[in-house]
């Protein structure tokens, strides 16, 4: 089975500052690879699939890179309502498997 | 709109069975695969197992075989996640997600849209 790791657990930031998440596969996933928001008390919103394709209606300032074994989510200037719980999946083959989860907070 | 909307919340002892349900409005409904998804309190988020609603073939991690049942209605539009022999670590809020209509892989894709979710508590 693969397994899916992220880092930093925790992430404290400002408003308007620029964040990095990083998640890595135990073995290479191509580009299949997704990354989700979650906020408190609430199901998790697609943000990035295929590895950097921009899931419609989510701003242009998240990003995501990386093929193989190593991708990225970067956040480009924070806005109060980024701050949440971040995901990472792989969804290559069978058993998919998320990340531990990063959790992105005000400082 | 797609619109997941599941059933509401279940207590049941442990070694029961309960049955989760997922419908699915807005779309084809045997065009995308249904995950199911689970987040024990305070944990990250666990994929529990997946239907493709054209032909029932279904595949779900290993900790569930044997214990996890998953269907569809095609009538109703509503699929289902049947989990039996509960214990007190499967209490947990329980997803419903639909499979991304593009950029998927050759066993599925990413889930798009996202059902409320379902506590399940056990306990005795």
């Amino acid at each position: 089975d693969i397994q899916m790791t992220q880092s930093p657990s925790t992430l404290s930031a400002s408003v308007g500052d620029g964040v990095t998440i990083t998640c890595r596969a135990s073995q290479s996933i191509s580009s299949w690879l997704a990354w989700y928001q979650q906020k408190p008390g609430k199901a998790p919103k697609l943000v990035i699939y295929k590895a950097s394709t921009l899931e419609s209606g989510v701003p242009s300032r998240f990003s995501g890179s990386g093929s193989g074994t190593e991708f990225t989510l970067t956040i480009s200037s924070l806005q109060p309502d980024d701050f949440a719980t971040y995901y990472c999946q792989h969804y290559d083959t069978y058993p998919y498997s998320f990340g531990p989860g990063t959790k992105l907070e005000i400082k | 709109q797609v619109q997941l909307v599941q059933s509401g919340t279940e207590v049941k002892k442990p070694g029961a069975s309960v049955t989760v349900s997922c419908k699915a409005t807005g779309y084809t409904f045997t065009r995308h695969y249904m995950h199911w998804v689970r987040q024990a309190p305070g944990q990250g988020l666990e994929w529990v197992g997946v239907i493709n609603p054209w032909d029932d073939t279904t595949a779900c991690a290993q900790e569930f075989q044997g214990r996890v049942t998953m269907t569809k209605d095609t009538s109703t539009s509503t699929f289902y996640m049947e989990l039996r022999s509960l214990k007190s670590e499967d209490a947990a809020v329980y997803y419903c997600a639909r499979a991304g209509p593009v950029g998927c892989s050759s066993t599925s894709c990413y889930g798009d849209h996202w059902g409320q979710g379902t506590l399940v508590t056990v306990s005795s």
